[in-house]
């Protein structure tokens, strides 16, 4: 029968634009938080990571959000590019191993 | 330095048959984790070894299951497949080491079509 897919959430935003996605996450024991990339017809790409001693990392281009006390997470793309148009994913992990568990995903799409 | 590698990219085969996955990872990585994606239940974790051992499992049937290599590399193995493992798997090597998870990189994927 036809299956049924996750219907992701879309954010379009127009080139050059800053782009926040965000993400909500379920564990409290989660400390370690990561954002990837994912380009069709690839693996995830690591974007930026943020340890829960924190509430805020910088990157290149991108910053990453943390409020433990709501259980939520952003990232933050400055100036959008078309190649920035990917399934974006956040992810959780508790300490010490590398269990990782992966929100759904958000589609951006960079609007020329 | 080379990325994560996984063999074969793509993969069909009929259903009740097996299957295994390869990924070398990145050299001086420890630890390598499988990962299944689907359409209907996103990127979900299936197990991760770390020098040989198994150290932490998903919530996947026991027709799944991995080991690792004394050079770090890593296969799964899918037994009497089912349509519903068609899917892509991924696997992610890190460092593995010290109390404090690291960055993990993501192989390409292996494309499994089950009919």
């Amino acid at each position: 029968g036809e299956s049924v897919g996750l219907h992701l959430p879309t954010l379009s935003v127009q080139e050059g634009d800053n782009s926040i996605i965000n993400c909500a996450y379920s564990n409290s024991a989660s400390d370690y938080f990561i954002w990837y990339k994912q380009e069709s017809g690839k693996g995830p790409q690591f974007i930026i990571d943020i340890r829960s001693n924190m509430d805020k990392r910088q990157g290149q281009r991108v910053t990453v959000l943390l409020n433990k006390t709501v259980k939520h997470l952003s990232l933050q793309i400055a100036a959008t590019q078309p190649g920035d148009s990917a399934v974006y994913f956040c992810a959780e992990s508790p300490g010490g191993y590398q269990k990782v568990t992966f929100g759904i995903g958000t589609k951006l799409q960079v609007i020329p | 330095k080379a990325g994560v590698t996984q063999t074969p990219r793509y993969l069909i085969k009929t259903r009740g048959q097996q299957v295994t996955l390869s990924c070398s990872p990145i050299s001086g990585h420890r630890s390598v984790s499988w990962y299944q994606q689907t359409p209907g239940q996103g990127l979900q974790f299936l197990f991760e070894y770390f020098s040989e051992t198994q150290r932490n499992k998903g919530n996947f049937p026991g027709r799944f299951s991995g080991r690792q290599f004394s050079n770090s590399r890593s296969e799964m193995n899918v037994s009497t497949l089912e349509l519903g493992d068609s899917a892509l798997y991924l696997c992610a090597s890190s460092l593995g080491t010290g109390p404090l998870n690291t960055e993990a990189f993501f192989g390409q994927g292996t494309r499994l079509t089950v009919v």
